[in-house]
């Protein structure tokens, strides 16, 4: 059973441009998350998909947007982007959004604004 | 206060010994919880989750749950070189938010 998949895995951008991650969930899974890992502040939730609605929302701007398509595939887009985005970006899965599932990651998508 | 807290480390302990990792949380309507591992430049691979008070086994991993003191820990029993690595804690809060701890670093001497 093939497991979450990002793409791209690396991206160099530059400040003022905009971006846009793609991740591919576990098939059958119905529920994506993304999140922002940098050395400082660790993982923060970015925000949760299920059945192509967000659920919720982390404390990020609002440069930083995503949607969830019908076959579960998100993308998460951030414009503007600013030398602070430079993060590794993770998505994970889950088979439903209640409280009772498990979330695995993809390997991430890492990305360097220069 | 930090919604998932955790000791940042590093925590060293010798190859053989039993590694003890703990966390708190916030959220008192919180259900379920889990234990992560992330190697370096790698991203977070699920070990555990539990969901009720008490222990849930797992091999050489025993994760323990207190609701009442809003505390999760992970005891690695006989760690290995290996097992060095970042671990985090993680609790879905009641708006099926899930909130990642900093991590604890281990460090396994051989």
């Amino acid at each position: 059973k093939a497991g979450v998949t990002q793409t791209p895995r690396y991206l160099i951008k530059t400040r003022g441009q905009q971006v846009t991650l793609s991740c591919s969930p576990i098939s059958g899974h119905r529920s994506v998350s993304w999140y922002q890992q940098t050395p400082g502040q660790g993982l923060q939730f970015l925000f949760e998909y299920f059945s192509e609605t967000q659920r919720n929302k982390g404390n990020f701007p609002g440069r930083f947007s995503g949607r969830q398509f019908s076959n579960s595939r998100s993308e998460m887009n951030v414009s503007t982007l600013e030398l602070g985005d430079s993060a590794l970006y993770l998505c994970a899965s889950s088979l439903v959004d209640r409280s009772y599932t498990e979330a695995f990651f993809g390997q991430g998508t890492r990305l360097t604004v220069v | 206060q930090k919604e998932v807290e955790q000791n940042s480390g590093p925590l060293s302990v010798p190859e053989g010994a039993i590694a003890s990792l703990n966390c708190t949380y916030s959220d008192r309507v919180s259900q379920s919880f889990f234990w992560y591992r992330q190697y370096s430049g790698k991203s977070p691979e699920l070990i555990m989750s539990i969901y009720s008070n008490g222990d849930k086994e797992d091999g050489r991993f025993t994760a323990q749950l207190n609701k009442a003191s809003q505390y999760v820990s992970l005891l690695i029993r006989d760690s290995q070189p290996s097992d060095s690595a970042t671990y985090l804690c993680a609790v879905k809060t009641g708006g099926f938010k899930t909130i990642f701890g900093a991590g604890t670093r281990l460090f396994v001497k051989a």
